[in-house]
């Protein structure tokens, strides 16, 4: 299995510009996360998934911030606009279960927003 | 509630000496834990994980940790450091709660091995 895949790996933008981050979760997986890591803050949970559905995006830090699940291969994490305070690198992980499971990570998403 | 508190955040240790990061736990429920690792640049990696089988649990690149309930602690040991080990650790908790899964990650410790 190839893993998570998470594109694209860098993206460097301009403040007000819209961001797609985009996620492959491993196929048959069924949980699928997104979180944010900055120096200041640490690793932050945005919003989770089980089957598609959005169970939980109370981490999700404003309107700006959107992300949508279509189908079980493929997950977005949008930013509209995108302001400096989003420089971050974003991950996204998956998992076979919920409750005891390991997660597994992608490489992650490093924007920078000037 | 479910906590997770890594007591070091950075840790320093020469090649060649045992290497201890601590890890503290609180959960209402019966949890899984997991330790990643996350080189520079790099996505997390899943180091080991105890899902209540054996206390004592071995992962990759000869880490290994002890999970003791009196405790509530899950520390990672290593017997010999190697420079390759340098990196940030993450101490996961795991569990379910009557609003479904909780995910909670440490604030992670800096591991510096010296030459």
């Amino acid at each position: 299995d190839a893993g998570v895949i998470q594109s694209p790996r860098h993206e460097v933008t301009e403040m007000g510009q819209e961001v797609t981050l985009r996620c492959k979760p491993i196929s048959g997986h069924d949980y699928l996360f997104w979180y944010r890591q900055t120096m200041m803050r640490g690793l932050e949970l945005l919003i989770y998934f089980n089957n598609n559905v959005p169970i939980d995006d109370s981490g999700m830090p404003e309107d700006r911030f959107s992300a949508k699940m279509p189908n079980a291969s493929f997950s977005t994490l949008k930013i509209q606009p995108s302001e400096p305070r989003d420089s971050a690198v974003y991950f996204c992980a998956s998992s076979l279960g919920g409750g005891t499971g390991e997660l597994f990570f992608g490489e992650g998403s490093r924007l920078t927003v000037l | 509630a479910q906590s997770v508190t890594q007591l070091d955040s950075h840790v320093s240790v020469s090649e060649g000496t045992p290497v201890l990061l601590r890890c503290n736990y609180s959960s209402s429920y019966s949890p899984s834990l997991f330790w990643y690792v996350q080189h520079p640049n790099k996505g997390l990696q899943l180091l080991l994980k105890y899902t209540s089988a054996a206390t004592l649990v071995k992962g990759i690149n000869g880490f290994e940790a002890e999970f003791k309930k009196s405790e509530t602690s899950f520390h990672l040991t290593k017997p010999s450091a190697h420079m390759s080990d340098a990196a940030e650790y993450f101490c996961v908790v795991r569990g379910l709660n009557n609003a479904g899964n909780m995910l909670t990650f440490g604030g992670g410790t800096r591991l510096m091995v010296k030459p």
